[in-house]
């Protein structure tokens, strides 16, 4: 089946920096690559996602990035602001199953 | 659009007990419902995938006798931890996806709220 593998596991930045959180998954079958934003306690936020026929994708102030050859995406957000912080997840899709990377902690310091 | 609702939100109860969490698409038709489990500080595990009007289909590990799954509708699907015990505390998330939810394509998954169940 599908392995997803996230990185790092907590990442901590100044507001206003930038934040990347790079995924690599197993299976070339997968062709729907979702990130999710998910606060204590609360629900998975779909914040932005791509399929496997674009490289790039961007929605203000976040951007994901897709190598199917090497198959690993990658989620960045510029001009980070203290509500970013949260947990975001990786996700990869095989067949509309998804399968979750690890989780990234994510603190954006003022 | 596109919202999907979970109740109850928290639930306790006693070991031995069983327990009902209902998942609902409030403004779509959900083909297919997904059921996950997220302990604490962990990532989310798939349960089962459920589709209307068959069986589910559950990922290896989880038990299909504990952990009972009926899609009977294309709005409803209902998650029953039978008999439940301290070890089965944990979050549980259900998602639904649809062609027709919001433009997104079958593979675009909305999560519910995430029943917070907690066995004494």
């Amino acid at each position: 089946g599908e392995n997803v593998e996230q990185h790092p596991s907590t990442l901590s930045v100044q507001e206003g920096d930038s934040a990347v959180i790079k995924c690599t998954y197993s299976d070339s079958a997968s062709n729907y690559f979702p990130w999710y934003k998910q606060e204590l306690g609360k629900r998975p936020q779909l914040i932005i996602d791509i399929r496997s026929n674009v490289g790039e994708k961007k929605d203000q102030r976040i951007a994901v990035t897709l190598n199917k050859t090497a198959k690993h995406f990658s989620l960045h957000i510029t001009e980070t602001q203290p509500e970013d912080s949260a947990v975001y997840f990786c996700a990869a899709s095989s067949y509309g199953k998804l399968t979750f990377g690890q989780g990234t902690i994510l603190t954006v310091h003022p | 659009g596109a919202v999907v609702s979970q109740h109850p939100s928290r639930v306790i109860c006693k070991s031995g007990t069983s327990v009902k969490i209902e998942c609902r698409s409030l403004d779509f038709q959900a083909t297919t419902m997904f059921w996950y489990r997220q302990f604490p500080k962990q990532s989310l595990m798939l349960m089962a995938t459920s589709n209307e009007g068959s069986k589910a289909t559950y990922e290896q590990g989880v038990e299909k006798d504990k952990f009972l799954i009926n899609h009977a509708s294309l709005t409803l699907s209902t998650l029953t931890v039978t008999s439940a015990h301290p070890e089965d505390s944990s979050f549980y998330i259900c998602s639904a996806s649809s062609a027709g939810a919001e433009g997104g394509g079958t593979d675009t998954q909305y999560f519910g709220p995430g029943t917070r169940l907690t066995v004494l």
